[in-house]
C-alpha cells in the first residue's frame, strides 16, 4: 500500500494568484497523477508526473496554467496559476501502488481550494 | 478509449435494504474495474476492484460486485444498508497495460434513510 499526504488540505485564495499543492507518498513510486474534481463532480485527470521527465497532460489542460514538478520518486507538486473562480475544486494526488499486481491506486485526502 | 457509466446520480434506500449502485464500462481491452468511495470532505477509499481473476469480488465494508463480461458491468450490491454507508460511489476503469491512470464514473451519491 501506500500512504500520500497532500498540503494544503484547503485554501482560498484571491483570484489571479498562484497556489502550489504538494504531494509526497510514503514509497517510492514511478508515477504520479494529479486529479481535479469540480464541485458536484467526478474525478477528471490533470496530468501524469513521471520522475526526470515532463509531465504528460491530459486534453483540457496545459502546462502553463498547471504546471508539474517531479524532483523524485516520492513526491510531486502541482502549481494553480493565474486562478479564477472556475479553478475552485478539490486537486487530489494519486500513484498506483509498485507492489505485485500494480493495479491499485491510492488517493490522497485532497486539497479543497476556493478561489475568491 | 475507456469509459465507465454509471446509471443514476442519486439513489435512496432504506436501512436494511439492498443497495444496487449501477456501473457500465466500454473498454478495447482488458480491463480492470474498481469502486471506490468518498465520505464527505474525504479522499477517494478503495472498496474493491476486479483484475481478471473471480468475476464476484468481495470488498470492504460488505460490498461486493460482479464482473459480467457479456453486459459490460460491474454492479456494486450490499444485501444489507447501513446508514454509514451514506456516501459518494465511483466506477473506475483502467487498461492492464501502458496507461495506468483511472477514468472515473460520474458517480453515485447514495442516501441511506432510517
Amino acid at each position: 500500500s501506500a500512504v500520500i499526504s497532500q498540503k494544503p488540505s484547503r485554501d482560498i485564495c484571491q483570484r489571479g494568484t498562484s497556489l502550489t499543492i504538494q504531494c509526497q507518498v510514503d514509497s517510492q513510486v514511478t508515477m504520479m497523477f494529479w486529479y481535479r474534481q469540480q464541485p458536484g463532480q467526478s474525478l477528471t485527470l490533470i496530468a501524469t508526473a513521471n520522475q526526470g521527465s515532463e509531465a504528460t497532460y491530459e486534453s483540457g489542460f496545459v502546462i502553463d496554467k498547471f504546471p508539474i514538478s517531479r524532483p523524485n520518486l516520492t513526491f510531486s507538486t502541482l502549481t494553480v496559476s493565474n486562478m479564477s473562480p472556475e479553478d475552485s475544486s478539490i486537486y487530489l494526488c494519486s500513484v498506483v501502488s509498485q507492489g505485485s499486481g500494480n493495479t491499485e491506486a491510492f488517493f490522497g485526502q485532497g486539497t479543497r481550494l476556493t478561489v475568491v | 478509449a475507456q469509459s465507465v457509466t454509471q446509471l443514476g446520480s442519486h439513489v435512496s434506500v432504506s436501512e436494511g435494504a439492498l443497495v444496487l449502485l449501477r456501473c457500465n464500462y466500454s473498454s478495447s481491452v482488458p480491463p480492470y474495474l474498481f469502486w471506490y468511495v468518498q465520505y464527505p470532505n474525504q479522499g477517494l477509499q478503495l472498496l474493491l476492484k476486479y483484475t481478471s481473476a473471480a468475476t464476484l469480488v468481495k470488498g470492504i465494508n460488505g460490498f461486493e460486485a460482479e464482473f459480467k463480461k457479456s453486459e459490460t458491468s460491474f454492479h456494486l450490491t450490499k444485501p444489507s444498508a447501513h446508514m454509514s454507508d451514506a456516501a459518494e460511489y465511483f466506477c473506475a476503469v483502467r487498461s492492464d497495460t501502458g496507461r495506468r491512470a483511472l477514468t472515473f464514473g460520474s458517480g453515485t451519491r447514495l442516501q441511506v434513510q432510517p
